[in-house]
């Protein structure tokens, strides 16, 4: 069965310096990634995509997510972080067929002004 | 993307009573699915549902307690039956996209989630 882990459950960073968040799956077959983030009393907003191809993939908000296959993970990143960004972030893998998702924990983000 | 509504935002129950929850989407969707997240925990499928067909749960899930139902292509419910107070959580639905991606995997869209707790 597939899983996925988040081993950052707080993480803390001042404003404009970059960020890191890390993701890492199990799955026998070619994973489909994905991170979602949720601000406090909002849903979840897919934030960025992994089917195939280029590892690096761009999402929205300035975020950036690269797939590494060798290692099993989807790290995402960001150079500059703003005050706004701060919320909790999930990286799911899909299973393929019916779409069913597998979320991470989830890492809560605080940003320092 | 798909613009998702749900029904209540937020609700307080008393234990034995039952929740019916809405989700309402935009567009004409086949699959919907409905997660739940636990207080400070991740979201966790509960099922999925197909209009015309009945629900498949996940494991641990059951339709006794989780009933759902799919009468067209835009709208959901979900029922939270003989409430404990094990069952406060957020429920969110969620539909995946319009056009599907590679090997017929598509990024769901989420709905803004229903706030219970159960006395």
């Amino acid at each position: 069965a597939q899983s996925v882990t988040q081993p950052d459950i707080h993480i803390t960073v001042s404003e404009g310096a970059s960020l890191e968040l890390r993701c890492n799956y199990s799955y026998g077959a070619t994973p489909y990634l994905f991170w979602y983030v949720q601000s406090p009393g909002q849903g979840l907003q897919l934030l960025l995509k992994y089917f195939s191809g280029d590892t690096l993939v761009q999402g929205i908000k300035g975020f950036e997510a690269e797939f590494k296959r060798s290692q099993s993970s989807f790290n995402l990143r960001k150079p500059s972080v703003h005050w706004s960004d701060a919320a909790e972030y999930f990286c799911a893998v899909s299973t393929g067929g019916g779409n069913k998702l597998t979320f991470g924990t989830g890492t809560q983000l605080k940003v320092e002004l | 993307s798909a613009v998702i509504s749900q029904k209540p935002s937020r609700d307080i129950c008393q234990r034995g009573t039952s929740l019916t929850i809405q989700c309402q989407v935009d567009s004409q969707v086949t699959m919907m699915f409905w997660y739940r997240q636990q207080p400070g925990q991740s979201l966790t499928l509960i099922a999925t549902a197909n209009q015309g067909s009945e629900a498949t749960y996940e494991s641990g899930f059951v339709i006794d307690k989780f009933p759902i139902s799919r009468p067209n292509l835009t709208f959901s419910t979900l029922t939270v039956s003989n409430l404990s107070p094990e069952d406060s959580s957020i429920y969110l639905c969620s539909v995946e996209g319009r056009d599907r991606g590679l090997a017929g995997v598509n990024e769901q869209f989420f709905g803004p989630g229903t706030r219970l707790t159960v006395l």
